[in-house]
């Protein structure tokens, strides 16, 4: 199945930049990255998805390296509402979402 | 903004009832689709629909089966509960072609 490998937590303080890493060492040409997190107690929430270039939109970045083996998400200024759980995948076809453990993030007044 | 619907919150059942976790979603949605969600194990896909009466197996379909007679509706359905089935449903809908998938806020289901 497909696999991404993130970092278990991660911390950051109020306002300030957040990069969230994913590595993707399998994934094939026509697999598309795609992040969502979700709040505690609630469904997923998409973030964002891209295939080759980096992409961008209102809640985040995402930057994808020129090999594809792995990508990063960006919250350019972290607030207390984006703790949560960010999940990176692999996604082909019909968009079958499978979540792994995905990364904690605990954000700091 | 899109937003889907499931029918409870929380839902507590006994071993060998029939469970019915219904799923609404306003948008026009072709696509629709029925996961479970446990601690450990991720999110897993147990069906999901194309476009009405369309239905296909996810991952781990064994012991449900679904409904989908009206597009904004899909019923995910356990024909007779078992205690490895308790967990939190999450329905999702997203348009056919597009990516982004569009989630509800869930159903824990404990079953006894």
């Amino acid at each position: 199945d497909a696999k991404t490998t993130q970092p278990n937590s991660m911390e950051s303080n109020e306002e300030e930049p957040v990069h969230l890493p994913c590595n993707h060492s399998t994934i094939s040409g026509t697999d598309y990255i795609h992040w969502y997190r979700q709040l505690p107690s609630q469904g997923p929430e998409y973030v964002i998805h891209g295939l080759t270039s980096n992409v961008n939109n209102r809640m985040a970045s995402l930057a994808i390296a020129e090999d594809r083996k792995s990508s990063t998400l960006i919250l350019h200024r972290a607030t207390l509402r984006d703790a949560a759980v960010y999940y990176c995948i692999r996604v082909r076809g019909y968009g079958k979402l499978t979540f792994g453990q995905g990364t904690i993030l605990t954000v700091h007044p | 903004d899109v937003k889907v619907t499931q029918s409870s919150r929380y839902l507590v059942k006994r071993t060998g009832e029939k469970v019915f976790l219904e799923c609404v979603q306003d948008m026009d949605h072709e696509n629709m689709f029925w996961y479970r969600q446990d601690p450990g194990l991720g999110l897993r896909l147990i069906y999901f629909s194309y476009d009405v009466k369309m239905k296909e197996k996810g991952d781990i379909p064994e012991g449900y089966s679904v409904s989908r007679e009206k597009k904004e509706r899909f019923s995910l359905i356990l024909e007779s509960a078992s205690t490895n089935q308790t967990s939190m449903y999450l329905c999702a809908s997203k348009r056919a072609g597009n990516y982004e998938q569009y989630f509800g806020p869930g159903t824990r289901l404990t079953v006894t």
